[in-house]
């Protein structure tokens, strides 16, 4: 079945440093999702890519599809301690979703 | 964005013992589902809840175990039935508004230990 990995698996920075989470798919993906979920809470929805290579910005956070829409990446700017928590990836798609891994973020003040 | 209540948000439960989880929403949804995350874990699907028929359970998971009710387009419940401690964990419910392919929208979550 498809498999939605993500590296790293674990990612601590100083503040103000940069932070990227890849995702990776087995297979092509209609569209991919990104979301955070804060120690203690609940997944909330940051984006959604749909086009081969898209790319978009929300403030410090750069999301990018790759152009086989097998990849994406999220990149955080100048990382701050509101940054802390755990980014998935999903797969998209009508109904089967498939989660990524994960990727949890630690930020040292 | 749909709003979600979920309860319990935790519970101790003994072994053997069955739960059931309640999730409202605050606004009519087609699709409705039910996660469960392990500590430290990714989310996994364990089934599409189905207004008015019985729900798509994802690979592993069975109806016996967990069986759900949707009786409308705004509720749903999850049983964990005859629990043993592998079953303590985070289940969530979750919706997706407007387009089929559209974001997820989560509930606060249950927490669940099993002794």
């Amino acid at each position: 079945g498809q498999q939605v990995m993500q590296i790293p698996q674990y990612q601590h920075v100083q503040e103000g440093e940069d932070f990227t989470t890849y995702c990776n798919s087995s297979t092509t993906l209609s569209n991919i999702q990104w979301y955070k979920q804060r120690p203690g809470g609940h997944p909330v929805f940051l984006i959604q890519l749909v086009k081969s290579g898209e790319v978009k910005k929300q403030k410090r956070l750069t999301f990018q599809f790759g152009e086989a829409k097998k990849n994406s990446s999220l990149h955080i700017t100048a990382t701050q301690t509101t940054d802390v928590g755990t980014y998935f990836c999903n797969s998209g798609g009508y109904q089967k979703v498939t989660f990524g891994t994960g990727t949890k973020l630690q930020v040292i003040p | 964005s749909a709003v979600i209540s979920q309860k319990p948000s935790r519970d101790i439960c003994q072994r053997g013992t069955s739960l059931t989880i309640q999730c409202q929403v605050d606004s009519q949804v087609t699709m409705m589902f039910w996660y469960r995350q392990q500590p430290g874990q990714s989310l996994t699907l364990i089934a599409t809840a189905n207004q008015g028929s019985e729900a798509t359970y994802e690979s592993g998971f069975v109806i016996d175990k967990f069986p759900i009710s949707r009786p409308n387009l705004t509720f749903s419940t999850l049983t964990v039935s005859n629990m043993s401690p592998e079953d303590s964990s985070i289940y969530l419910c979750s919706v997706r508004e407007g387009a089929p392919t559209g974001e997820l929208f989560f509930g606060e979550g249950s927490r669940l230990t099993v002794l």
